[in-house]
């Protein structure tokens, strides 16, 4: 069965960091495509970050380039999400997701999710 | 950046009715869209690919159709477990996008 464990949220000061892990379960991690999505309290779906292919490429939206770096360890099956300088607005519920097919590339919907994890940014 | 775009924002309706959910998107982004069913407090779950590929396990009630700008998720005849809110998503090109999510809720 596919699972995967979110770790490492919690309270962080503006301008602080933290990093998030995303643990599998059940599947081999550097087969897929991997991303993160946010949810900021009372909001949609944001995407954030995505790593895939054989040599981790990696993708990220405008509002977290050069701040968040997402990168795998595929000896420990696990995904992380380093997040820098930190504001009130990147406070959200992350989730990390598993692409549907592993072929290392497929982005076609996200088939697995992790359980969500909070990060609140406040002084 | 593909703006993707969902409509109504809010739809009401009784238990046993046709629902119909709308997404638009910025640009021709083929048949590269994803729809996801969310419920309070839970993960999204992946309910179409290629905009009317069932994902395993999704009840055929369901159906995803439309290419080109416009697409549909239509519910057949709707059972309490479907009132959520619903996300489409394109993957055609990078930044995916969202749409802001329509909340189908029980009339």
């Amino acid at each position: 069965e596919v699972e995967m464990l979110q770790s490492g949220g919690g309270l962080v000061q503006p301008g602080g960091s933290l990093r998030l892990s995303c643990a599998g379960s059940g599947f081999s991690l550097s087969r897929f495509a991997l991303g993160w999505v946010r949810q900021a309290p009372g909001k949609g779906l944001v995407w954030v970050a995505t790593v895939s292919g054989r040599e981790d490429d990696t993708y990220y939206a405008d509002f977290v380039k050069g701040r968040f770096i997402t990168s795998r360890d595929k000896s420990n099956n696990t995904l992380f999400l380093h997040m820098n300088r930190l504001s009130a607005d990147d406070t959200a519920v992350y989730y990390c997701a598993k692409g549907r097919l592993g072929n290392y590339n497929d982005v076609s919907g996200w088939l697995d999710w992790g359980q969500g994890d909070v990060v609140t940014v406040s002084s | 950046e593909i703006v993707v775009t969902q409509s109504p924002a809010t739809l009401s309706a009784f238990p046993g009715e046709r629902a119909t959910l709308s997404c638009r998107a910025s640009q021709n982004v083929i048949t590269n869209v994803a729809w996801y069913q969310q419920k309070p407090g839970q993960a999204p779950w992946l309910l179409f690919y290629g905009a009317s590929t069932r994902a395993t396990g999704v009840p055929d009630r369901f159906s995803g159709s439309g290419s080109g700008t416009d697409f549909t998720l239509t519910i057949s005849s709707l059972q309490s477990e479907d009132f959520a809110i619903y996300y489409c998503q394109q993957y055609h090109a990078w930044p995916q996008t969202f749409g802001q999510g329509t909340k189908l809720q029980i009339k």
